[in-house]
């Protein structure tokens, strides 16, 4: 059964600070990984997709990897602002012809002005 | 592009009342579809999935269902209402595994349920 960690759980930074979250994950076996942002009483919103025959993406100041052998990916955050305070949840992909996620239970970030 | 819509934003219902979640998808055919469970601290759960009209799939025992009457139209209702039920719901996409395996999921902005 796959299951999927999410170290730190919350993690308090000051403004400008480069930051690492950390998923890991149990089963080796999977399609994707995909990085989420969640606003306290919001929907989720889609950062970063990566496939498993990838090793990173990038977007803007967000880089993920994927080392998909060990079961781990890191979320890099350059330059942190006040504006990426949220929970960011990791979630991976796998499982026949549902194509389901499974989620880690979140990092609670707050950056601090 | 593809949207999701998700309704009602908030809920209150007193126990034993029923429950109707809808969600929709538009901009894309033959979507699979998801409903989750987040509970206060906690992850989110999957609740039920559907790859296809009347395709119900559940992962967990629980007071809910769902339904699918139409290919983008999801819905997630209950018969009586449980205290447990409270939480936020969330609705998500993704293409089918039959076009591609390992697709962008997208979310709804989720219902916060209180039952009261």
């Amino acid at each position: 059964k796959q299951e999927v960690t999410q170290i730190p759980a919350a993690l308090s930074v000051p403004e400008g600070e480069n930051l690492v979250l950390n998923c890991s994950f149990t089963d080796s076996a999977i399609y994707n990984l995909q990085w989420f942002r969640q606003d306290p009483g919001k929907g989720l919103t889609s950062l970063l997709l990566i496939q498993s025959s990838q090793r990173e993406q990038t977007s803007g100041r967000l880089n993920a990897s994927l080392d998909k052998s060990s079961g781990r990916s890191t979320l890099y955050i350059a330059a942190s602002q006040p504006g990426d305070s949220a929970t960011y949840l990791c979630a991976v992909q796998s499982g026949g012809a549902t194509n389901k996620l499974i989620f880690g239970t979140g990092t609670l970030l707050a950056v601090q002005p | 592009s593809q949207t999701i819509h998700q309704w009602p934003a908030t809920l209150v219902q007193p126990v034993g009342s029923p429950l109707s979640l809808e969600c929709t998808v538009e901009g894309t055919s033959n979507p699979n579809l998801y409903w989750y469970r987040q509970a206060a601290g906690r992850g989110l759960q999957l609740l039920f999935y559907s790859i296809g009209i009347d395709q119900i799939s559940s992962e967990v025992p629980q007071n809910l269902s769902a339904s699918r009457p139409q290919d983008r139209q999801f819905i997630l209702s209950s018969k009586k209402l449980l205290l447990s039920d409270s939480g936020f719901y969330l609705c998500a996409w993704n293409l089918g595994a039959g076009r591609t395996k390992g697709t962008e999921a997208f979310f709804g902005q989720g219902t916060r349920l209180t039952v009261v």
